[in-house]
């Protein structure tokens, strides 16, 4: 099993363009999550999916968009890229059940220029 | 989700065991607490969790103390390669958000 992929792994875009990240994952988890990760800081929750065609703000979520269309599926859109979003972005996902850990992936190295 | 705190940075000799505390004085009777650790700039890695009674896995043991106000993991015999941020957090069963502290950076020397 591949666990959890991202796609791209590096990307560097001029601002104001437009971008989707990729996070697949092939383990069957409901939960699916976006961190952004800043030079020596922990790990903020951008947004998150507890489903299928659900999708649910996180603590940072200004200037991303998502979606879940398929369950394997969570893509993280920015429609218009600013430097501030310069960062290295986590995707993640977990099991409904209770008390299962999460699986994140390698991550997405962003820089806006 | 009560909130965590873990001290900023640690060090430890090689061989020797790595303890790492966490307060988590606000946690309710519902909430476990979930260890993860991130080494480098790799995505995060789960390494153990617990509710009331110690556990104890491949990789570390969880020690939660009686009153669940505080738990301290521990890595037996602490390698280079343990170095890593370490996140402690609490989490309830029902939670959708996973959140993540500032964690505690650990050095193992040589």
């Amino acid at each position: 099993n591949a666990g959890v992929t991202q796609t791209p792994k590096f990307r560097v875009l001029k601002t104001g363009q437009s971008m989707t990240l990729l996070c697949a994952q092939d383990m069957n988890h409901e939960y699916m999550y976006w961190y952004r990760q800043d030079p020596g800081m922990g790990l903020r929750l951008i947004h998150y999916s507890v489903g299928e065609g659900t999708t649910a703000k996180g603590e940072v979520p200004d200037g991303y968009n998502v979606s879940r269309l398929k369950k394997q599926n969570f893509l993280l859109g920015l429609e218009s890229a600013a430097p501030s979003q310069t960062s290295v972005y986590f995707c993640a996902s977990s099991l409904l059940m209770m008390n299962t850990e999460a699986f994140f992936g390698q991550g997405t190295r962003l820089t806006v220029v | 989700d009560a909130k965590t705190t873990q001290p900023p940075s640690m060090d430890c000799a090689e061989g020797r065991a790595a303890n790492l505390p966490c307060n988590h004085s606000t946690i309710s009777g519902n909430e476990y607490v979930y260890w993860y650790r991130q080494i480098h700039s790799q995505g995060p890695q789960y390494i153990i969790h617990g509710l009331k009674n110690n556990e104890t896995n491949e990789m570390a043991s969880l020690i939660i103390t009686e009153d669940r106000k505080s738990s301290t993991l521990i890595l037996p015999h602490a390698t280079l390669r343990d170095t890593a941020v370490y996140y402690c957090i609490v989490r309830s069963s029902g939670a959708q958000k996973l959140v993540f502290g500032q964690g505690t950076r650990l050095t193992i020397n040589p």
